[in-house]
């Protein structure tokens, strides 16, 4: 079946970057998703990328995409306090009809101040 | 101006009492999701609506039941919540095209 990882924390300091890394095995993705999700709530949905990209930007939200690795990252650019939440990446393939989400398991972003 | 609204955002229950949890969608997807989510851990699809087509994920326990009455509404039924069953339940719609899905805010559940 699919899988999909993540590291599970990052520390950065207000105002840098901060990049989240995800890998993931399923070569028939279609999209690619970035999740982000505050404590108790439920997700949101950041950025999305279609699997012929390598790139997109989206204000201070960069998304890498490596197809040939597997390979997804999202860069925050000057990371904000309200930055701090835990980053989901997920994908869906192309199984039509039934397409459903596989969630990483989550990088807890935290900010130092 | 919730698109996905999950009612109660918090419900408590009785270890075996059956519960059952609801959602709306304003968005008139043709999909609809339950993940569930553990603490600290990724959200898991429990089973999904396409239309009134249930699709029920190959490990969801058989305590898990779902009805989709009409495209707004979707519930979750538990029929005897374990202790196990304590976790934050997600719903989430989609449109054909998988442009991305909606989630709504959660109903956090404690079993006791």
């Amino acid at each position: 079946g699919e899988d999909v990882e993540q590291s599970l924390f990052l520390s950065v300091r207000e105002g840098d970057s901060s990049v989240i890394n995800c890998t993931y095995t399923d070569s028939s993705s279609t999209y690619l998703y970035w999740y982000k999700q505050e404590p108790g709530a439920g997700l949101q949905l950041l950025t999305y990328i279609f699997s012929n990209m390598d790139m997109k930007q989206d204000q201070r939200l960069t998304v890498l995409l490596n197809k040939k690795d597997k390979h997804l990252s999202l860069r925050i650019a000057d990371t904000q306090t309200g930055d701090s939440a835990i980053y989901f990446c997920a994908e869906v393939g192309s199984n039509f009809g039934n397409e459903k989400l596989t969630f990483g398991t989550g990088t807890r972003l935290t900010i130092i101040p | 101006d919730a698109m996905v609204i999950q009612n109660p955002r918090y419900q408590v229950t009785q270890f075996g009492k059956p519960v059952t949890l609801s959602c709306s969608q304003t968005l008139n997807h043709n999909v609809m999701y339950w993940y569930q989510q553990k603490s600290s851990q990724a959200p898991k699809l429990l089973f999904h609506y396409y239309d009134k087509d249930f699709n029920n994920e190959a490990d969801t326990p058989d305590n898990f039941q779902s009805r989709r009455p009409n495209t707004s509404f979707c519930f979750l039924d538990i029929r005897s919540p374990g202790l196990g069953d304590a976790a934050m339940y997600l719903c989430a719609t989609s449109p054909r095209a998988i442009t991305g899905y909606t989630f709504g805010s959660g109903t956090r559940l404690t079993v006791v």
